[in-house]
């Protein structure tokens, strides 16, 4: 079983660019999150999809993101435009249940990297 | 606020020696899940080891253990007879319907 992937793996942009990430989440997984780790800090959430809806966007941290999942299948997170504390690792992970309790499968991640 | 706090940025432990990494968290909850996950170097989270907050017994995966102490809201990972490929970052977290995630522990293994 494949497991979740996550394009690109690095993206360096200027200031002010857009760049869009791309997560595809474990086959028949309907749970699809998306967190952020800035260097040397926590690993935080940015928010949680349950096929295609939105189910808690709380952690998105301002209208410069843009999340979707159309189709309930990949989802992407565009940053337009990108600003210098953007940067950080953003990681995407996949759960089958629709219960809390179930684990998380993460992606590798992709480091985004604004100058 | 549900917080978690990992001490220890960095730890490092010789080849078959066993090592302890620390991780405290703040919440109201009584119903709740702690996991440890793993990265090693330029690879993918794992999951290491899950406790449920309501079991008394603590979780056990092969060399991997943890200590969970609930009213000292204490939940500390135990490598037994540590091995090169124990070396990565290791991340504590919370879940109630979403992951709260501690700062990391980098562990380096000496041969």
């Amino acid at each position: 079983e494949a497991g979740v992937t996550q394009f690109p793996s690095h993206s360096v942009i200027e200031k002010g660019q857009t760049v869009t990430l791309r997560c595809d989440p474990i086959s028949g997984h309907d749970n699809l999150y998306w967190y952020r780790r800035v260097m040397g800090k926590e690993i935080k959430f940015l928010l949680h999809f349950v096929k295609e809806s939105k189910q808690d966007e709380s952690g998105m941290p301002n209208n410069r993101f843009l999340a979707e999942r159309t189709g309930g299948t990949y989802s992407t997170l565009k940053v337009q435009p990108a600003e210098l504390e953007d940067s950080g690792v953003y990681f995407c992970a996949s759960s089958q249940a629709l219960v809390w309790t179930d684990t998380q499968y993460f992606g590798p991640g992709t480091r985004l990297t604004v100058l | 606020a549900q917080t978690v706090t990992q001490s220890q940025p960095e730890m490092s432990v010789q080849e078959a020696e066993t090592v302890t990494l620390s991780c405290t968290y703040d919440t109201s909850e009584s119903d709740y899940y702690l996991f440890w996950y793993k990265q090693p170097p330029s690879r993918q989270m794992i999951l290491v080891i899950r406790q449920e907050a309501y079991k008394q017994q603590n979780a056990t995966e092969n060399r991997f253990s943890v200590n969970f102490q609930k009213a000292a809201k204490s939940f500390s990972l135990k490598i037994s007879d540590s091995q090169l490929g124990d070396a990565a970052m290791y991340f504590c977290a919370y879940n109630t319907d979403k992951l709260i995630f501690g700062t990391g522990t980098r562990l380096q293994v000496f041969p």
